[in-house]
């Protein structure tokens, strides 16, 4: 099993670009959740989605983020423009939902985002 | 709502000695209770869960007893090795949101 799969692993770019991080969830699990890391804030939920529908986004911390799971073998972190305090490591978890149960939560080795 | 706290860290141990750090929470219903592993540079990794009151979990030598009765589940170690430095996160199944909440995270050093 290949595991959930980030890319890219580490992203440097200019304050005010776009940039777009990507996930590849385990084959089979149906949730998909969005963090963030950082020193200051720590793990921080930022989206999650069910059968590719997202449930809750209120951890998105404002309007230049947006997420979407286009189906169920691909999702996208966007932010635009990028700022400077979006530095930190984002990571992508996915999840076999079964009915009335949360199961274990399989996390991407992160994308280490630098924004200067 | 649901949270968990989990001791401050870092805690700081040489090899071979035990090692608890604690966590409890607070839910409402019967949540699974996790502990994840965070190693220098990588991803959180599942170390060990129990999904209900009195269940232990366990792997590579770490354990957790799932106490209802204090509402903990604190992780421990008879005998911690260096390869064991990471950061741990304790976390509980949220079954009404169906997501996990995590922990601020303890960070294990260990010295030779």
């Amino acid at each position: 099993d290949a595991g959930v799969i980030q890319s890219p692993r580490h992203e440097v770019t200019e304050m005010g670009q776009e940039v777009t991080l990507r996930c590849k969830p385990i084959s089979g699990h149906n949730s998909l959740f969005w963090y963030r890391q950082t020193m200051m804030r720590g793990l921080e939920l930022l989206i999650y989605f069910n059968n590719n529908v997202p449930i809750d986004d209120s951890g998105m911390p404002e309007d230049r983020f947006s997420a979407k799971m286009p189906n169920a073998s691909f999702s996208t972190l966007k932010i635009q423009p990028s700022e400077p305090r979006d530095s930190a490591v984002y990571f992508c978890a996915s999840s076999s939902r079964t009915s009335g149960s949360t199961d274990t939560q399989y996390f991407g080795p992160g994308t280490r985002l630098t924004v200067l | 709502g649901n949270s968990v706290t989990q001791m401050e860290g870092p805690v700081t141990l040489s090899e071979e000695a035990f090692l608890t750090i604690n966590c409890t929470y607070t839910a409402t219903g019967y949540p699974s209770l996790f502990w994840y592993v965070q190693y220098p540079g990588e991803g959180l990794q599942l170390l060990l869960k129990a999904t209900k009151a009195d269940d232990k979990g366990s792997n590579k030598g770490f354990e957790a007893t799932y106490r209802k009765e204090t509402t903990s589940f604190h992780l421990e170690k008879g005998s911690v090795q260096v390869s064991d430095s990471a950061v741990y996160f304790c976390a509980l199944s949220d079954r009404q949101a169906d997501k996990l909440i995590f922990g601020t995270g303890t960070r294990l050093q260990v010295f030779p």
